[in-house]
């Protein structure tokens, strides 16, 4: 089946720094690739998405390119703020039973703390 | 608009006891999922429903668990007889038709089963 996997934090940096976390997938046909992020004692949000190979989504300053030939979205952003600790998930979609929607299938998320 | 409002935000109990988590999503929402958070297994999908029905129930861990949307506003998930691995975070999400993927989260209800 399909899966995602991130690299394990938590991950810690000073303000300004450069942020990024990986994120490869397996997939049997041609999924939509996703970040979500969970800022404390809250649910999920979607951050940004990628359609197809080569599509680059973009929120926030943050970035991630759907890169086909190595099965990854790794997530960057140039300089990272205090106010951008959470966990962030990379997640793709697959077709779901009733044929026009989609599941989410999420990594196991990675814990970001910016320091001031 | 509100967001999707799950409550309650915490909910503890003993072993053997039932509970239940209720749900709403956002009003002309079609989709509504219900997730289950933990440190061990992270986010894992439980079931989700189209249009009040329910589509896939794959991730229901066991008998124990059963889920139902009997209107457009209002699910619940109920855990009968609780036990103390089902300690977790449960979030209810939704979306509409043509954007599934996109989900707005509720902010989950910790439950703790001892």
């Amino acid at each position: 089946g399909n899966s995602v996997t991130q690299m394990e934090g938590p991950v810690t940096l000073s303000e300004e720094a450069f942020l990024t976390i990986n994120c490869t997938y397996t997939a049997t046909g041609y999924p939509s690739l996703f970040w979500y992020v969970q800022y404390p004692g809250e649910g999920l949000q979607l951050l940004l998405k990628a359609t197809k190979a080569d599509d680059k989504g973009s929120n926030k300053g943050f970035e991630a390119t759907y890169r086909k030939e190595t099965t990854s979205f790794h997530l960057e952003k140039g300089s990272v703020q205090v106010s951008d600790s959470a966990v962030y998930f990379c997640a793709l979609s697959e077709r779901g039973s009733g044929g026009s929607n989609y599941k989410l299938t999420f990594g196991k998320g990675t814990l970001l703390t910016v320091n001031p | 608009d509100a967001g999707v409002i799950q409550s309650p935000r915490h909910e503890v109990t003993e072993m053997g006891q039932e509970v239940t988590l209720r749900c709403k999503p956002i009003s002309g929402h079609d989709y509504l999922f219900w997730y289950r958070q933990t440190m061990m297994r992270g986010l894992e999908l439980l079931i989700y429903f189209n249009n009040n029905v329910p589509i896939d129930d794959s991730g229901m861990p066991e008998d124990r668990f059963s889920a139902k949307m009997p209107n457009a506003s209002f699910s619940t998930l109920k855990i009968q007889p609780s036990e103390p691995r089902d300690s977790a975070v449960y979030f209810c999400a939704s979306s509409r038709q043509g954007r599934s993927y996109e989900q707005y989260f509720g902010p989950g209800t910790r439950l703790t089963v001892t």
